[in-house]
């Protein structure tokens, strides 16, 4: 079965530092990876997606994320972090299976952003 | 971008009574889902239907729980009866193709059974 864990379940940054969400998967096969973030008393909505290729993938306003299958990891960075990216950011795994899609989470980690 | 609605926002019920919860998907989208999520972090895999049926459903999908789309409307979920463990945020998503493609989600419906 898949599974998601995010280690940290709190993170808190400075304004203006670097930032590294971690995430690691368990999944037979290879993986479809999504990062999400939910704002306050809002839905999810989509950071960056992982499909078979290229490992590094861009994602809005400036993050990015690894796929590393020999780590099973799937970390998210952001280069300068900004007030407005205090939320909680959830990552996810799915199947390729067409008959199914379903999306198995992490726990989900808040970030918590300092001036 | 695309944008998936809900309705109602907040849902106030009593335990036994009867609970519909109403999504309005992306007008081209095939694959629908709904996932709960509790305390304000934990989401989880509640169902998902394409082409009128339940293509999967997890262990949370109780007897009590039902979807439907009649007529390419609004895509529902029904709690009949409501339990206070129901008592959670209900997110609806859906995509055009299923097996990992992206999943456009609402802004969900707080559910609270007293």
């Amino acid at each position: 079965a898949q599974s998601v864990t995010q280690p940290d379940a709190r993170v808190t940054v400075s304004e203006g530092a670097s930032l590294q969400l971690r995430c690691k998967y368990s999944y037979f096969g290879t993986p479809y990876l999504f990062w999400y973030v939910q704002y306050p008393r809002q839905g999810l909505q989509l950071l960056l997606k992982y499909y078979p290729g290229d490992p590094v993938v861009q994602g809005v306003n400036g993050f990015e994320a690894e796929f590393s299958k020999s780590n099973s990891s799937f970390h998210l960075r952001k280069a300068s972090v900004h007030w407005s990216d205090w939320a909680v950011y959830f990552c996810a795994v799915s199947t390729k299976n067409t008959n199914t899609g379903k999306l198995t989470f992490g726990d989900g980690t808040v970030l918590t952003v300092k001036p | 971008g695309p944008k998936v609605l809900q309705i109602p926002s907040h849902q106030i019920i009593d335990m036994g009574q009867m609970v519909t919860l109403n999504c309005d998907p992306v007008s081209n989208h095939l694959y629908f889902y709904w996932y709960k999520q509790i305390l304000g972090q934990q989401m989880e895999f509640l169902v998902n239907f394409y082409n009128g049926k339940v293509m999967e459903k997890s262990k949370l999908f109780k007897d009590q729980f039902s979807v439907e789309r009649p007529d390419g409307s609004y895509f529902t979920l029904k709690i009949q009866p409501t339990a206070l463990e129901d008592s959670a945020v209900y997110f609806c998503a859906s995509s055009l193709l299923g097996g990992g493609a992206e999943q456009f989600f609402g802004p969900g419906t707080r559910l609270t059974v007293l």
